[in-house]
């Protein structure tokens, strides 16, 4: 079981470029979140999927979209990159009230 | 509206002294309180849940729910439990809403 892979790492982008992060999990689990973390903040809830084909905001969706055609992927794009997105990204699934996060992206917007 | 404090960014202690990380929080229903930490270049897991009542690693943590506050807590810090610790709370509608996270730091 690799649990909850994230890609990439790390990635720098210039204002206004476009990308997507990705996340995969093979645990199967419905539920999946990704999460912002700011330094000296908490994390973010940006969006969140309670099953293939049903994704919902979080609170801080702006600049964000997300898809779930499968159980096991749930990637979150930046259309147009500004500096207020630089951040770490974790991508988690849940079951049974237990998270499983990723290892995180830090993204920086230049 | 549903908040999460932990009011210490930091928290430095010497090892074999007690350890209290603090968390408060607001929410109007029966809440599902944890713990999650991450260790130095490892994955933010869970510590521990408030309805599990179980002790992992030495820390454990009461649910007060008149004072609203979910505070971790071992008797005897060791070096290994330096990490950033992060309390969470479940609103039962398939989010979860985290603290700014306590990083503690135990000395030799």
């Amino acid at each position: 079981n690799a649990g909850v892979t994230q890609t990439p790492k790390f990635r720098i982008l210039k204002i206004g470029q476009s990308m997507t992060l990705q996340c995969t999990q093979d645990m199967n689990h419905n539920y999946m979140y990704w999460y912002r973390q700011d330094p000296g903040m908490g994390l973010k809830l940006i969006y969140y999927s309670v099953g293939a084909g049903i994704t919902d905001k979080g609170e801080v969706p702006n600049g964000y979209n997300v898809s779930r055609s499968t159980t096991e992927d749930f990637p979150l794009r930046l259309e147009l990159a500004a500096p207020s997105q630089t951040s770490v990204y974790f991508c988690a699934s849940r079951r049974q009230e237990k998270l499983f996060f990723g290892s995180g992206t830090q993204l920086s917007v230049l | 509206a549903q908040r999460v404090t932990q009011p210490e960014k930091l928290l430095s202690v010497f090892k074999g002294a007690p350890v209290e990380l603090k968390c408060n929080y607001s929410y109007s229903g029966s809440p599902e309180l944890f713990w999650y930490v991450q260790y130095s270049r490892q994955r933010l897991q869970l510590l521990l849940r408030h309805i599990s009542r179980e002790s992992i690693k030495g820390f454990t943590a009461d649910l007060n729910k008149g004072e609203t506050s979910f505070h971790l807590k071992k008797p005897f810090a060791q070096e290994e439990d330096s990490a950033m610790y992060y309390c969470a709370l479940s609103s039962g509608t398939y989010k979860y809403i985290f603290g700014t996270g306590t990083r503690l730091k135990v000395l030799a």
